[in-house]
């Protein structure tokens, strides 16, 4: 098993630009969640997804859309980036009964 | 709001020591705990689990010990190698059937050789 991928590893944008983010998971997990981790301020959830076909606001969700529409897949988008979104994104998936969730390796996102 | 936090941003320990990580939380309904390690440039990696109906859970070479009275937790390391130099984070599940953690801001481990 993979785990949880990430596509891309890294990206540089422009103020404005728009991108998506892709998360897979082949674990079968039921939910799958969208963070952001900035120096100092540890893991902050943007969005995060209780099964396929929903969404829900996490912490920080201003600026970006996601969207599940199959199970595996979670997708992170940024319709006009801005240089406050430059982070590492990670997202991750947990199943249905317990809670430990498992991390993908992460994107580097830089908007200039 | 809830929040969980870690006492200290850095600590710095010598090779063969044992090292105490410390966590404090805020909300008392949370009923799960989780210890993650993070290596530079990859994500949050699992090392070990509590539920709030136990005091203690040993894993290998790990110890996480869960004061609710105090709202308190610790990972223990025994032994500390210079393969545990990472940062540590704690995570409190909410409460409600989301899933959702509350992260702590992370605590750099550093082993000296």
């Amino acid at each position: 098993n993979a785990g949880v991928t990430q596509t891309p590893k890294f990206r540089v944008l422009k103020t404005g630009q728009s991108m998506t983010l892709l998360c897979a998971q082949d674990m079968n997990h039921e939910y799958m969640y969208w963070y952001r981790q900035d120096p100092g301020m540890g893991l902050r959830l943007i969005h995060y997804s209780v099964g396929e076909g929903t969404t829900a606001k996490g912490e920080v969700p201003d600026g970006y859309n996601v969207s599940r529409l199959k199970k595996q897949n979670f997708l992170l988008g940024l319709e006009s980036a801005a240089p406050s979104q430059t982070s590492v994104y990670f997202c991750a998936s947990s199943g249905y009964d317990y809670n430990e969730q498992f991390f993908g390796p992460g994107t580097r996102l830089t908007v200039l | 709001g809830e929040s969980v936090g870690l006492h200290l941003p850095t600590l710095s320990v010598q090779e063969g020591d044992n090292s105490i990580i410390n966590c404090a939380y805020s909300n008392s309904a949370s009923d799960y705990f989780i210890w993650y390690k993070q290596e530079s440039g990859k994500g949050p990696q699992f090392i070990i689990d509590i539920r709030s109906n136990m005091d203690k859970r040993q894993g290998q070479r790990v110890t996480v010990l869960l004061n609710k009275t105090v709202k308190h937790l610790s990972l223990q390391i025994a032994a500390t190698q210079p393969g545990d130099s990472a940062v540590y984070f704690c995570a409190g599940r909410d409460s409600g059937n989301t899933g959702k953690l509350i992260f702590g801001q992370g605590t750099t481990l550093q082993v000296k050789p």
